[in-house]
């Protein structure tokens, strides 16, 4: 069974930048597929981007490209999510979620982080 | 990038209804749509893969259906404990993902 822990909450100020990790146990790391979603108050669950350590390979959600980066460490089994240029609408619950490859759906989710983007 | 819509934005319904949820991609993704629920302070819950593969441990009254760019959900006879928010997710084998905007289902 694949858990998977994350890092906890961040207070930010707008401009600057927040790393959110995700550690995790159980199955195969590097054949994962790990990504990050969020939901910001009132809002629906938005895909950032994900990578799949085997290939090292990130993607990213067009509206998000330039701005997030997605790192794995096989070594460590923890994946980290980097937000850059932090504004109030950033603020939100950011998941880790493993698709377990060959399937391509989320089975493994994290259990949040808040990331309070405040002045 | 491929947009998903979702109907209704939010439902109400009694319990013993069968619910439907409709999610409609603005482009043909044949089969590589999945269904996830949301409670509030809980992570998301993978109901169905792949249109219509029922996961594990959930239950019987929820199904789906579909293909090319309209995918239906539904609930069979609506239960207290399946208030939440429903999500479609498209995916391509990138991969990349993409959720629908939800479906607020409340009991009435």
């Amino acid at each position: 069974q694949v858990q998977l822990v994350q890092s906890g909450v961040e207070v930010k100020k707008p401009g600057s930048s927040v790393r959110v990790s995700c550690k995790a146990s159980g199955g195969i790391f590097s054949s994962f597929s790990i990504n990050w979603v969020r939901q910001a108050p009132g809002q629906g669950l938005q895909w950032l981007g994900g990578i799949v350590p085997i290939s090292n390979l990130p993607r990213y959600a067009q509206m998000f490209q330039g701005r997030v980066t997605i790192t794995a460490d096989t070594f460590t089994t923890t994946a980290y999510m980097e937000l850059s240029t932090l504004r109030s609408e950033d603020t939100a619950v950011y998941y880790c979620a493993v698709a377990a490859r060959p399937d391509y759906f989320f089975a493994y989710w994290g259990q949040g982080t808040l990331v309070s983007v405040s002045s | 990038d491929i947009q998903m819509t979702q109907s209704p934005s939010s439902l109400s319904a009694s319990v013993g209804d069968r619910v439907t949820i409709t999610c409609q991609a603005s482009q043909d993704i044949s089969r590589y749509l999945n269904w996830y629920q949301h409670k509030p302070g809980k992570a998301p819950k993978v109901l169905i893969s792949d249109v219509s593969n029922l996961k594990a441990g959930v239950p019987s009254r929820f199904s789906g259906s579909g293909s090319g760019t309209h995918f239906t959900l539904t609930i069979s006879s609506l239960q207290p404990e399946d208030i939440g928010t429903y999500y479609c997710q498209q995916y391509d084998h990138l991969p990349q993902f993409t959720f629908g905007p939800g479906t607020k289902l409340e009991i009435k």
